[in-house]
């Protein structure tokens, strides 16, 4: 059974940094692409981006290249979302999610979700 | 890219049939048999519903199904339970992204 665990929530202040995981079990992780999507309060979902861990290509949405970072560590099975700087309107559930073994097919698998609240 | 276009709201009695639509394009929808629909109660994760525009995954119920015609896919529930009442999002596929749709908040009255 394929299970992604994600990290507890964060509650941050503006300009702190941050790294989110989740962790996959059940499945080859290095073979299917896995990834990330935030859900702001009372909104829809929003696709952010991608990793491939056996290799670490990585993929973004333009919506959020530049403004997060994926990677992930194969031999722990984990994928990552950091902020260098966050602000206010970071503040969502974010999601991973294992996408197939072709990079943009949608996903099949969801972690729980992270709260991340960023307030001063 | 944009998001794929649903509907904001669908209702239904018990027992009745909906259709959630959810329209793209032929760089998305239109051009690739990679639809997908997920369910998401409130405080919960997304669950997936339906793949690759007709499939249904183990376990879920046979009273999902999906369809799809030109750019616009199709997700029917037939037979609405109270426990169908959810937000829906349909997803597909592109060359370089992954789309969403807006979703759409499915009432049974």
């Amino acid at each position: 059974e394929v299970q992604l665990v994600q990290s507890g929530a964060e509650v941050k202040k503006p300009g702190e940094s941050l790294k989110i995981s989740c962790e996959a079990s059940g499945y080859s992780f290095s073979s299917y692409w896995i990834g990330w999507v935030r859900q702001m309060p009372g909104k829809g979902l929003e696709w952010m981006g991608i990793i491939y861990p056996g290799d670490s290509d990585t993929r973004y949405s333009p919506s959020f290249q530049g403004q997060v970072t994926i990677s992930a560590d194969k031999s722990i099975s984990t994928a990552y979302l950091q902020w260098s700087s966050l602000k206010a309107s970071d503040t969502a559930m974010y999601y991973c999610a294992r996408h197939g073994r072709v990079a943009t097919i949608p996903p099949d698998s969801w972690g729980q979700g992270t709260l991340v609240t960023v307030s001063s | 890219q944009s998001a794929l276009t649903q509907p904001a709201s669908v209702s239904g009695s018990p027992g009745q049939s909906i259709t959630i639509s959810c329209t793209g394009t032929s760089s998305d929808v239109g051009g690739y048999n990679y639809v997908s629909w997920y369910q998401q109660h409130p405080g919960k994760a997304p669950k997936l519903m339906i793949y690759e525009v007709t499939n249904r995954p183990s376990g879920v119920s046979n009273r999902f199904s999906g369809s799809k015609s030109g750019n616009t896919a199709s997700l029917t529930i037939s037979g609405l339970q109270a426990e169908d009442e959810a937000d829906y999002y349909c997803s597909s596929y592109t060359r370089s992204s992954t789309l969403f749709g807006g979703g759409t908040k499915l009432t049974v009255l």
